[in-house]
């Protein structure tokens, strides 16, 4: 079975500094996706940034981005200029690669505050 | 365009009382999940559907929780009775195949 960590459990970052949230993941397959996920209080998670494993490049989304090493199955997420709107729970999920549909597997989640 | 609904909000019942979800996912989105989230930890599948068909129910407490997706559209979640441990948050998302989820706000159960 696929598991997800993150081993931060909180992080703290001034505001227009840079963070970084880590994640490793535990999986015998060779194709499937990394994503990061970000949930304000509000409690709707939503779609930070998302990352194929069979690309070499490492994806980016404006201000966040994303450093993945496959042969060590680390994904981390990297936010850059951080701002108050970034304070969240922010979960790693995995999902095997599949024609149809499969799960989002997710850590136990980093709660990032951001300070002034 | 719309995005998932859910409701109710919030719920507080009584242990060994029941209670529903009900989810509504974005038009058009074959495949539905229903995940449980407890304080303090990452959201954990319960069942996912594809169109009304189930996909994965194995984390499912088959004596306590049902769900049902009639038609491939709406889904509701059930628990009878209740216990003081399915006190969490219950999300719903849904993605068209193999897309991106998108999640509804969930509905925060309170078991007293």
């Amino acid at each position: 079975a696929q598991t997800v960590t993150q081993s931060q459990p909180e992080m703290s970052v001034q505001e227009a500094e840079t963070v970084t949230l880590s994640c490793t993941y535990d999986t015998s397959e060779s194709d499937y996706y990394l994503f990061w996920y970000k949930q304000p209080p509000s409690r709707q998670m939503i779609l930070v940034i998302r990352q194929e494993a069979y690309k070499q490049q490492n994806a980016t989304e404006n201000r966040f981005s994303v450093n993945f090493q496959k042969a060590a199955k680390s994904f981390s997420l990297k936010i850059s200029d951080s701002q108050l709107g970034d304070a969240a729970m922010y979960f790693c999920a995995y999902r095997r690669w599949s024609g149809t549909a499969s799960k989002l597997t997710f850590g136990t989640g980093t709660r990032l505050q951001v300070t002034l | 365009e719309a995005g998932v609904a859910q409701s109710p909000r919030y719920k507080i019942i009584e242990k060994r009382q029941s209670v529903a979800f009900w989810c509504n996912p974005i038009s058009g989105h074959a495949t539905l999940y229903w995940y449980q989230q407890i304080l303090g930890q990452g959201p954990k599948l319960l069942i996912q559907f594809q169109n009304n068909g189930v996909v994965d129910d194995s984390q499912l407490p088959k004596d306590r929780f049902s769900a049902e997706r009639l038609k491939g559209v709406d889904s509701t979640l059930k628990i009878q009775p209740a216990k003081l441990e399915d006190s969490a948050v219950y999300l719903c998302a849904s993605s068209l195949l193999a897309g991106e989820l998108f999640f509804g706000e969930g509905s925060r159960l309170t078991v007293l």
